[in-house]
C-alpha cells in the first residue's frame, strides 16, 4: 500500500535534547513538508522540501533542522534550541510541478512531549 | 499575504441532517486551488475535496460538496445526510504555491 509513514507515534524527551521524527513516504511525490499543530490552531509550516537536497525554511523553522538525501525520507530534528517543542507534528508530500504543490497526503503524525 | 479564516470554532449537527462549514480567504493570486480536510479523534488529516480556482463548477465528492464564490473570497462545504463518522475538525486550506496554508478549524459534532 503506497502511503506516509510517521515514527514513533508518540515521543518523550528531557529538556535539552535533540530528537529526530521520521517521515517516509512510497507514493513517489516529489515534495515533503513538515507541520506543527497546536491546540486551537490550524497546521504551521516548519519546512519543506521540493527536491532532494534542497530544503527550504517555512513560518516556523526556527529551532528545527531537516535533512533531504532521499526521495523517500525527510526526517525532522528538533533541537534544544526549540523553545517550546511539545506539539503535534506532521509530515506531508505532494507532487509539485513548476514550484506549484497540489494536494497534500499526510502521514498519522507524532504527539512530541517534552519535559 | 495570504490568509484562511474560520469563523464557525465549532458547529453540532443531528445525523442524517446538513450542515454548511464557513472559509474565507485571502490572496492575490490568480492561480490557486482551495481544500477542505477532515482531522478525526485519530488525528489523521485527510483530504475530503478540492477546488481548482480557475473552475466555476462547484466540486463534489459523495455527499461532501462546496460553494465556491471566487469573488467573495468564499469556499464553504456542504455535508448532506451527515453521519456520526463526520465528527472531526475540519480545515479549509489554500495552496498557491509550494505549502499550504490552514484555517484554524472548525469542530463539528454529529449527534444521534
Amino acid at each position: 500500500d503506497g502511503g506516509i509513514t510517521q515514527s514513533p507515534k508518540y515521543l518523550f524527551r528531557k529538556e535539552g535534547q535533540n530528537v529526530t521524527l521520521s517521515c517516509e513516504q512510497n507514493l513517489n511525490h516529489d515534495a515533503m513538508y513538515w507541520y506543527r499543530q497546536d491546540p486551537g490552531q490550524g497546521l504551521r509550516l516548519i519546512y519543506y522540501s521540493q527536491i532532494v537536497n534542497d530544503f527550504q525554511k517555512g513560518d516556523i523553522a526556527e529551532g528545527y533542522s531537516v535533512s533531504r538525501e532521499k526521495k523517500e525520507s525527510f526526517p525532522l530534528t528538533v533541537t534544544s534550541a526549540q523553545k517550546n517543542p511539545t506539539a503535534f507534528y506532521l509530515c506531508a508530500s505532494s507532487f509539485a510541478v513548476g514550484g506549484f504543490s497540489y494536494e497534500q497526503y499526510f502521514g498519522p503524525g507524532t504527539r512530541l512531549t517534552v519535559t | 499575504a495570504q490568509t484562511v479564516t474560520q469563523s464557525q470554532p465549532e458547529m453540532s449537527v443531528q445525523e442524517a441532517e446538513t450542515v454548511t462549514l464557513s472559509c474565507t480567504y485571502d490572496t492575490s493570486e490568480s492561480n490557486y486551488y482551495l481544500f477542505w480536510y477532515k482531522q478525526p479523534p485519530s488525528r489523521q488529516m485527510i483530504l475530503v475535496i478540492r477546488q481548482e480556482a480557475y473552475k466555476q463548477q462547484n466540486a463534489t465528492e459523495n455527499r461532501f460538496s462546496v460553494n465556491f464564490q471566487k469573488a467573495a473570497k468564499s469556499f464553504s462545504l456542504k455535508i448532506s445526510d451527515s453521519q456520526l463518522g463526520d465528527t472531526a475538525m475540519y480545515f479549509c486550506a489554500l495552496a498557491s504555491g509550494y505549502a499550504l496554508n490552514f484555517g484554524k478549524g472548525t469542530s463539528l459534532l454529529v449527534t444521534p
